[in-house]
């Protein structure tokens, strides 16, 4: 069974900081990462995904993610944060081939302050 | 505009009724699920499926079930409807690996 786990429930940063949202997963085979985004009282929206290539990949608003095999990890970035990308981060991760099948972990919240 | 609708937005139940959460999609995705969120604990799948009347178990279906005649949309069921079945409800659909989610629906079971 595969687990992905956020080991920081809560981080917050000021306007204009980089931040980076942690995401492990502990699975021996070929997987398939992905972020989302939750703004408060909405559903996920979907940041970027990963399976193979570059493992530097970029998604919307700025965000980028860096896969690492050797570490387990799949940490989501950003250079310069905005108030607007105070909510709550989800990494998923799924097996392949049944990338359909995808597994969540508990979330961060990220809050920006001016 | 591709969408996932769900209806209806806030519910409140006593415990015991039956409940129908439904779902609509117009991406024509084959695959759909229902997950539910609570504090803390992320999302936990209940169903997935496949395509009409091919659907699969979750980690937590116990209490549910789900219904789907027509691709588009993706019917969840609560019969006897209890009080630890209180959450957030989402119905997402999925193409090549993105998944896009509804707005949830907020079940209060009383």
């Amino acid at each position: 069974t595969q687990t992905v786990s956020q080991s920081d429930a809560h981080v917050t940063v000021f306007e204009g900081d980089s931040v980076e949202l942690r995401c492990n997963y502990s699975y021996g085979g070929s997987i398939y990462l992905s972020w989302y985004i939750q703004h408060h009282g909405r559903g996920l929206q979907f940041l970027l995904k990963y399976y193979s290539g570059n493992p530097v990949v970029q998604g919307v608003n700025g965000f980028e993610a860096e896969f690492s095999k050797s570490d387990s990890s799949f940490h989501l970035r950003k250079a310069s944060v905005h108030w607007s990308d105070s909510a709550v981060y989800f990494c998923a991760a799924s097996l392949m081939p049944n990338y359909n099948v995808l597994y969540f972990g508990s979330g961060t919240k990220l809050t920006v302050e001016p | 505009d591709m969408k996932v609708t769900q209806m209806p937005r806030y519910l409140i139940k006593r415990m015991g009724e039956n409940v129908l959460l439904e779902c609509g999609q117009d991406m024509s995705h084959e695959t759909m699920y229902w997950y539910r969120q609570d504090p803390g604990l992320g999302l936990q799948l209940i169903y997935i499926s496949y395509d009409v009347d091919s659907n699969s178990e979750g980690d937590i279906p116990k209490g549910y079930r789900v219904s789907r005649k027509k691709r588009e949309h993706f019917s969840l069921i609560l019969d006897s409807a209890k009080t630890n079945q209180t959450s957030v409800y989402f119905c997402a659909s999925s193409l090549l690996g993105e998944v896009f989610f509804g707005k949830g629906t907020r079940l209060t079971v009383v």
